[in-house]
């Protein structure tokens, strides 16, 4: 099956800094997508991404899905305590089932 | 808009008990729900395709008579753990995909089941 590589597997960093996160995968997606899961609940929807090529913002968050369609990188520019959380990449094929890279965990020190 | 309500979001069942978790779109009509099974510290694997009016699409090593699900109408879609186990414990998540022209898919809050 469709395997997605996540990196980096956690990250802890100062308060104010940049972080950036990204997928790979073997095999071609239609959609990328970046979610972040707070601890008990369903993964919350940050950016979705639609063609090869596209840069998207949302807020101090930007993406970009691959030229190859085969990755996606998530960079999050000047961090705050609230961005902590557990960020997962999703590659979406065309029958709309998702699948999921293995989290990055965020620890930002105030 | 496009809020997905789950429930229960925490059940405490004994082993071989049933228990049903119920996924319901409350603004908008899901002809496809995607159910999603969560250990902890791990990403959310997907278990099956659940499609109004259909029988429902099960991933490989799934079992379809372990997990019953039922996609009765467009707004709820329902997953039973039949005779639940320890090992079925987990944090178990919907999505519902939204019908038409700019869908889109929306998770719910997710159910963590214990099964003791």
């Amino acid at each position: 099956g469709q395997q997605l590589n996540q990196s980096p597997q956690s990250m802890f960093i100062q308060e104010g800094e940049d972080v950036s996160m990204n997928c790979t995968s073997s095999s071609i997606f239609n959609t990328w997508l970046w979610y972040k899961q707070d601890p008990g609940e369903g993964p919350v929807l940050l950016i979705a991404l639609y063609k090869a090529g596209e840069l998207t913002s949302n807020g101090r968050l930007t993406a970009q899905f691959g030229i190859t369609r085969k990755d996606s990188f998530l960079n999050i520019s000047a961090s705050i305590p609230s961005d902590v959380g557990i960020y997962f990449c999703a590659g979406r094929c065309s029958a709309g089932k998702s699948t999921f890279g293995d989290g990055t965990t965020l620890t930002v020190k105030p | 808009g496009a809020v997905v309500s789950q429930h229960p979001s925490r059940v405490i069942c004994k082993s071989g008990t049933s228990v049903k978790i119920e996924c319901r779109s409350l603004d908008f009509q899901a002809t496809t729900m995607f159910w999603y099974r969560q250990f902890p510290k791990q990403s959310l694997m997907l278990m099956a395709t659940s499609n109004e009016g259909s029988k429902a699409t099960y991933e490989q090593g799934v079992e379809k008579d372990k997990f019953l699900i039922n996609h009765a109408s467009l707004t709820l879609s329902t997953l039973t753990v039949t005779s639940a186990h320890p090992e079925d414990s987990s944090f178990y998540i919907c999505s519902a995909r939204r019908s038409g022209l700019n869908y889109g898919y929306t998770f719910g809050s997710g159910t963590r089941l214990t099964v003791v």
